[in-house]
């Protein structure tokens, strides 16, 4: 079975830019999850979206957002580029069942670099 | 709020040796508790989980973790260490007050270095 695949793998972008990265889950898999990791403030959760509605959202402001298609992939846009949103980004799949914690299978991550 | 706590940023061993790397945590409720490991440039790899049931879990590539439930500890262990062990380790909880989702809340993170 293929695993969770993202693109692109780098990215580099200019203050002020938007950009959106692409995750494809696990085939069967309904749940994405979507994390940054820093240096600075090491790994943080965006947000989940199962069966294309956002089911949890973490700590971070309005222009990060997300979405998710009927095909369960899944998007992330960040608008406004700022210099600390220079991360690793990795997206996570599960299938998703509600009331039972299955593990997370994460994709390469994306790395964006904003300049 | 739920909350883990990796003591230790680095932690050392020679090959051949048990290793430990520690974990504890902080939840609401029962403890959904996972071990990730991260290789560079790549993403997290699964190791193990604890749900419920036995303390002593087993998880992929030899690691397995002790659950210990009156000191909020979850460590990870290897009978013998290897060089190719040596990546980045992460403890994380899932969020028990996410709506049945999976929001996982993650440690700081221990380098491992397996030394010859």
């Amino acid at each position: 079975k293929a695993g969770v695949t993202q693109t692109p793998r780098y990215l580099i972008k200019t203050r002020g830019q938007q950009v959106t990265l692409s995750c494809s889950p696990i085939s069967g898999h309904r749940s994405v999850s979507w994390y940054q990791q820093t240096p600075g403030q090491g790994l943080q959760f965006l947000f989940e979206y199962f069966s294309e509605t956002q089911r949890n959202k973490g700590n971070f402001p309005g222009r990060f957002s997300g979405r998710q298609f009927s095909n369960s992939r899944s998007e992330m846009n960040v608008s406004t580029l700022e210099l600390g949103d220079s991360a690793l980004y990795l997206c996570a799949s599960s299938t998703g069942a509600t009331g039972y914690s299955y593990e997370q299978y994460f994709g390469p991550g994306t790395r964006l670099t904003v300049t | 709020a739920q909350s883990v706590a990796q003591p230790e940023d680095q932690v050392n061993v020679a090959e051949g040796n048990p290793l430990t790397v520690k974990c504890t945590y902080s939840v609401s409720g029962n403890p959904y508790l996972f071990w990730y490991v991260q290789y560079p440039n790549r993403g997290l790899q699964f190791l193990l989980k604890y749900i419920t049931g036995d303390n002593l879990v087993k998880g992929s590539y030899g690691f397995e973790a002790e659950f210990n439930k009156s000191q909020t500890s979850f460590h990870l262990k290897k009978p013998s260490a290897l060089v190719s062990d040596s990546a980045l380790y992460f403890c994380a909880v899932r969020d028990t007050a996410a709506g049945g989702g999976n929001k996982l809340t993650f440690g700081t993170g221990t380098q491992l270095k397996v030394e010859l």
